[in-house]
């Protein structure tokens, strides 16, 4: 059984701090990784997706791949009350069977 | 253009009574999900569809669930008879992903809510 494993949270900052989210996963073999926000009674919406090993910026939000350590994270800078929501990791194998985690519910204080 | 449509929007029901969603992919999508999302849990996969072959079904309860997706285009999901562990909110998802397209990205529909009481 492939998993995706998002343990930590649920996870509080100040508005105008980062907000760092996490992700393991354990198929060696994924190809290709997403972040998905999940505002409540909502369904998700992909913000970031990335491919390779390294960074990938868009705007406020960062994804990191590491496909040594199975790690994928997402950073936001200057988090706003607006980035509260749950957020989704998803792991895509090459016969693009998506599995997500559980998410992490990120609250973000005026 | 249209997004991933789904209905209806919520369903209450009591146990052992049959349920039907209904879902209509992006335009040129060949590719649909069922996904079953519990409260405070991330969307697990029911089903996925390739045009109309079902892929992958491993997950699907077999004894009370089923699918179809005629025409390769909408597609209906079926509980019967639904028990009170069913209520969670189904979702459709549509995309260009398949077989060695691991990186297209999948879009989802407002799902439907459904409540066994």
């Amino acid at each position: 059984q492939k998993e995706v494993e998002q343990n930590s949270g649920p996870l509080s900052v100040p508005e105008g701090a980062i907000a760092s989210l996490n992700c393991t996963y354990s198929d060696r073999v994924s190809q290709s990784f997403f972040w998905y926000r999940q505002y409540s009674g909502k369904s998700p919406e992909l913000i970031m997706s990335i491919y390779s090993n390294g960074d990938k910026e868009d705007g406020r939000f960062t994804a990191q791949l590491n496909k040594a350590s199975q790690y994928v994270s997402l950073l936001i800078r200057d988090s706003q009350p607006s980035d509260s929501a749950t957020y989704l990791c998803a792991v895509n194998d090459a016969n693009s069977k998506l599995t997500f985690g559980k998410g992490i519910t990120l609250s973000v204080r005026p | 253009e249209a997004g991933v449509v789904q209905s209806p929007r919520y369903k209450i029901i009591e146990k052992k009574q049959p349920v039907a969603f209904w879902c209509n992919p992006i335009s040129g999508h060949n590719t649909l999900y069922w996904y079953r999302q519990n409260l405070g849990q991330g969307p697990e996969l029911l089903i996925r569809y390739e045009n109309e072959e079902a892929v992958d079904d491993s997950q699907l309860p077999k004894d009370r669930f089923s699918a179809e997706r005629l025409k390769g285009v909408d597609s209906t999901l079926k509980i019967q008879p639904a028990e009170l562990g069913d209520s969670a909110v189904y979702l459709c998802a549509s995309s260009l992903a398949g077989w060695g397209r691991p990186n297209e990205k999948l879009f989802f529909g407002s799902g439907t809510q459904l409540s066994v009481l």
